[in-house]
């Protein structure tokens, strides 16, 4: 079955620097590949995704990038800012995508 | 967007309760919901997938009896926590979709005590 790493587990950063997270996962057969961001104590929100068909996608300070060859995406946020703070999940779809296989997720802390 | 509203967001109760949740898609019909679990500082790991009108897909190490799942229309299902224990405690949010993507609810804090 479908197997999503994701690193780093944690993450600092100082406001306004750039963040990076990283995903990789083992079906080749995925094809939709969706963010989510998630306070503590709350739901997860899809900040951005990404189908297998297209290479990067942007999204104001957001943006994410896929490599299907080697299985891989990646989350960019650019000046982040202290809200960014929370944990951030990538997904990747399983079944012809009626469902994800979530990654062990992030925890941004972005420091003032 | 889509609205997926969960009830209730916190249950306290005793060893031995049954504990029912609902998930509601409030402005689209969700062809199909899911119930996740959630552990502290953990991925959200998928119990069941449920379509309306048919009995729900249950996860590799999932109860069914323990867990019942109800998706009696396109736009409610519920989980039932039957006889909960004190492991039973847990975080668990539901996500319901039509197409892409999936869209969560609150989620509801369970402490079984």
């Amino acid at each position: 079955g479908e197997n999503v790493e994701q690193h780093p587990s944690t993450l600092s950063v100082q406001e306004g620097d750039s963040a990076v997270i990283k995903c990789t996962y083992s079906d080749s057969a995925s094809n939709y590949f969706p963010w989510y961001k998630q306070e503590l104590g709350k739901r997860p929100q899809l900040i951005i995704d990404i189908r297998s068909n297209v290479g990067e996608k942007k999204d104001q300070r957001i943006a994410v990038t896929l490599n299907k060859t080697a299985k891989h995406f990646s989350l960019h946020i650019t000046e982040t800012q202290p809200e960014d703070s929370a944990v951030y999940f990538c997904a990747a779809s399983i079944k012809g995508g009626q469902n994800f296989v979530f990654g062990p997720g992030t925890r941004l802390s972005v420091l003032p | 967007g889509a609205v997926v509203s969960q009830h209730p967001s916190r249950v306290i109760c005793k060893s031995g309760t049954s504990v029912k949740i609902e998930c509601r898609s409030l402005d689209f019909q969700a062809t199909t919901m899911f119930w996740y679990r959630q552990f502290p500082k953990q991925s959200l790991m998928l119990m069941a997938t449920s379509n309306e009108g048919s009995k729900a897909t249950y996860e590799q190490g999932v109860e069914k009896d323990k867990f019942l799942i109800n998706h009696a229309s396109l736009t409610l299902s519920t989980l039932t926590v039957t006889s909960a224990h004190p492991e039973d405690s847990s975080f668990y949010i539901c996500s319901a979709r039509d197409g892409q993507p999936q869209h969560f609810g609150d989620g509801t804090r369970l402490s079984i005590l």
